[in-house]
């Protein structure tokens, strides 16, 4: 199993350019989730899928659109890329029931210029 | 919004010591998890806790479940050069989301 994989690892972005942050997991979790990391400030949630079909935003959701194309498969969208969302993002899954634990991929490291 | 203090911010250790580090909440939660990140990589979990009370060990890591379910504590025994790395808590509140609440991290360095 691969776990939870996320793409591209690298990315630098010019202001108000756009992109697309992938993820997929393999463990059959219902739940997947975007969260961003910067210095000093811990993990915070963007947006979370509690199960197919179904997005919530989390606690800083502004500047994203995400998107649960199946079961597997979750992505986080920067539709006008600002220098405030330099940060690394990470995807995570869990299951349900008592295995609420979360996963977590390898992060993406994006730059905004 | 629920917030978790988590502490001690940074520690510099000498390698062969005992590590002690703690969140607290003003909320209730009903599952504390504890991370470890190393640099460059993603949070990967090392122990989680289910009841109030509850006491689990992973090797020389050993983590608590508070009594009043508002805070967690993370032991690591014996310290090695690899432990080097942040550590994260996160509570959990009911629900079926599963959502978690991250502290801000404990950043281990140990000299050998």
């Amino acid at each position: 199993n691969a776990g939870v994989t996320q793409t591209p690892k690298f990315q630098v972005l010019k202001t108000g350019q756009s992109m697309t942050l992938q993820c997929a997991q393999d463990m059959n979790h219902n739940s997947m989730y975007w969260y961003r990391q910067d210095p000093g400030m811990g993990l915070r949630l963007i947006y979370y899928s509690a199960s197919e079909g179904t997005t919530d935003k989390g606690e800083v959701p502004n500047g994203y659109n995400v998107s649960r194309l199946n079961k597997r498969e979750f992505s986080l969208r920067l539709e006008s890329a600002a220098p405030s969302q330099t940060s690394v993002y990470f995807c995570a899954s869990s299951g349900t029931g008592r295995a609420k634990t979360q996963y977590f991929g390898p992060g993406t490291r994006l730059l905004v210029l | 919004g629920q917030q978790l203090n988590q502490s001690p911010q940074s520690m510099f250790i000498q390698e062969g010591e005992d590590v002690s580090m703690n969140c607290t909440s003003s909320s209730i939660f009903n599952t504390w998890l504890w991370y470890k990140q190393d640099p460059g990589e993603g949070p990967v979990l090392l122990i989680a806790l289910y009841k109030a009370g509850e006491l689990t060990s992973n090797g020389r890591l050993t983590a608590q479940f508070g009594i009043t379910r508002k805070d967690s504590f993370l032991n690591i025994s014996a310290s090695i050069p690899s432990d080097v790395g942040i550590y994260f808590c996160a509570g959990q509140l009911g629900g079926s989301q599963g959502n978690l609440i991250f502290g801000k991290g404990t950043k281990l360095s140990v000299k050998p």
